[in-house]
């Protein structure tokens, strides 16, 4: 069966400081990939999503990015986060587009 | 323009009524996903079920049904006898497939609080 991991779960970083938020799929090959943040209270954001390695696309204009250096791995990343970066982050998986998406646990980002 | 629209904020029962939550979904294709998940306290969004738009079969699953119908553009979900267990953020999300099926879109979410 295939499983989805997170980590950290929760992470308390100060301003300007960088990032590194890493997902990864075991059980599957070739998924789709994406990441989500979701702010207190509210619904869900598509930041990134990627159909394999190396590819890349972005959903929103930010300071953060992705990267898949393999295939069942997704870091989503910041140089220099901002309060605004605060949120939860979501990472999920797909077998094929428009298919459904399995979530991982997710990571609570809190940027003081 | 793909939109999912969930009118209910926040829904509080009392254990073992029944409550529906509501989606309402705009979209200009024709074949599209439609799909709805759980986001219990601990955070991860738990997936429920997938409809597309050509199955307007109603479904249930145990205590859950959903109600599909594209004459209204909607897709409502209902609990039978609610539980405890069953509190939690209920999200209803949209996938169309000419933007590739990469832009789920989902609605705002409704809370679900069941008192016991």
């Amino acid at each position: 069966s295939q499983t989805i991991h997170q980590w950290p779960a929760t992470l308390v970083q100060p301003v300007g400081s960088p990032l590194s938020l890493e997902c990864t799929v075991e059980g599957t090959s070739n998924p789709n990939l994406y990441w989500y943040r979701q702010a207190a209270g509210r619904g869900l954001q598509l930041l990134f999503y990627s159909v394999g390695i190396g590819q890349i696309s972005s959903e929103v204009p930010q300071n953060l990015s992705a990267s898949r250096p393999q295939d069942r791995q997704f870091i989503l990343s910041s140089k220099k986060l901002l309060l605004s970066d605060s949120g939860f982050y979501l990472c999920a998986w797909s077998d094929r587009v428009g298919e459904t998406q399995y979530f991982g646990p997710g990571t609570r980002l809190l940027v003081l | 323009a793909q939109k999912v629209t969930q009118a209910q904020t926040e829904i509080s029962v009392v254990e073992k009524e029944d409550v529906t939550l509501d989606c309402v979904y705009e979209t200009r294709d024709t074949t599209y996903y439609l799909f709805w998940y759980k986001q219990p306290p601990s955070g991860e969004l738990v997936f429920l079920i997938r409809r597309n738009s050509f199955d307007e079969q109603n479904e249930i699953s145990g205590r859950y049904s959903w109600n599909f119908q594209k004459s209204t553009s909607s897709f409502n979900f209902t609990i039978t006898a609610s539980q405890v267990v069953d509190s939690a953020v209920y999200f209803c999300a949209l996938s169309e497939a000419r933007t590739g099926g990469f832009k789920t879109i989902f609605g705002a979410g409704t809370r679900l609080f069941v008192k016991a």
